[in-house]
């Protein structure tokens, strides 16, 4: 079956706008979970969305936010972009049963970079 | 406060040596997760094993092996007879067993596979 999808692959923006990512689960996975990723600060968890709602947050400010949709599509946005913003950002999904941490399938990832 | 440590931020060995990829964790939390991902070029991350820390049998996979050991609080990942092809980022990551947990990861140990 098909594996996680990102898009877009690659995205150059400058300081002060804002950038819409967007992530496709494995069918049937109704888990999205996003990270952050620099050379830096290495993978850093954002948030996770199960079922539309938002299941839990890392410590990122307001301004990265997300949604998923019905069909377990999720997007997330970043407003008032910084330079620090730069990043590798990856999608994950997974099945998500009472097994609480299921394998998850990381997609290709977004590369952002904030000029 | 939980952390993963990898303490190896770059490893190079020549084609068919073993590797020992080490991570140490720290939690307060009794029952945990940990994991091992590989980040190949391409950048998906992939998964190779999550460990409950109820069970610390060793385990096997082909030339992959974990040592878990709860009294050292590791979880060591070797490579035996390495490979070109396992040229990648590995991560070491820790997650509670609670809903709200997050999954915390290691900086990642870069390790080369010379020919």
């Amino acid at each position: 079956k098909a594996g996680v999808t990102q898009t877009p692959r690659y995205l150059i923006k400058t300081r002060g706008q804002q950038v819409t990512l967007s992530c496709s689960p494995i069918s049937g996975h109704r888990s999205v979970s996003w990270y952050q990723q620099t050379p830096g600060q290495g993978l850093q968890f954002l948030f996770e969305y199960f079922s539309e709602t938002q299941r839990n947050k890392g410590n990122f400010p307001g301004r990265f936010s997300g949604r998923q949709f019905s069909n377990s599509r999720s997007e997330m946005n970043v407003s008032t972009l910084e330079l620090g913003d730069s990043a590798l950002y990856l999608c994950a999904s997974s099945f998500r049963t009472s097994d609480y941490y299921n394998e998850q399938f990381f997609g290709p990832g977004t590369r952002l970079t904030v000029l | 406060a939980q952390k993963v440590t990898q303490a190896q931020t770059e490893i190079s060995v020549v084609e068919k040596e073993d590797v020992t990829l080490d991570c140490v964790y720290e939690t307060r939390d009794t029952t945990y997760y940990l994991f091992w991902y590989k980040q190949p070029p391409s950048g998906e991350l992939v998964f190779l094993i999550r460990r409950n820390s109820f069970d610390e049998q060793n385990e096997i996979s082909g030339r992959y092996s974990w040592n878990f050991q709860k009294s050292t609080s590791s979880f060591n990942f070797t490579i035996t007879a390495s490979q070109v092809v396992d040229s990648a980022v590995y991560f070491c990551a820790l997650s509670g067993m609670n809903r709200d947990d997050k999954i915390i990861f290691g900086k990642g140990t870069r390790l080369h596979i010379l020919p």
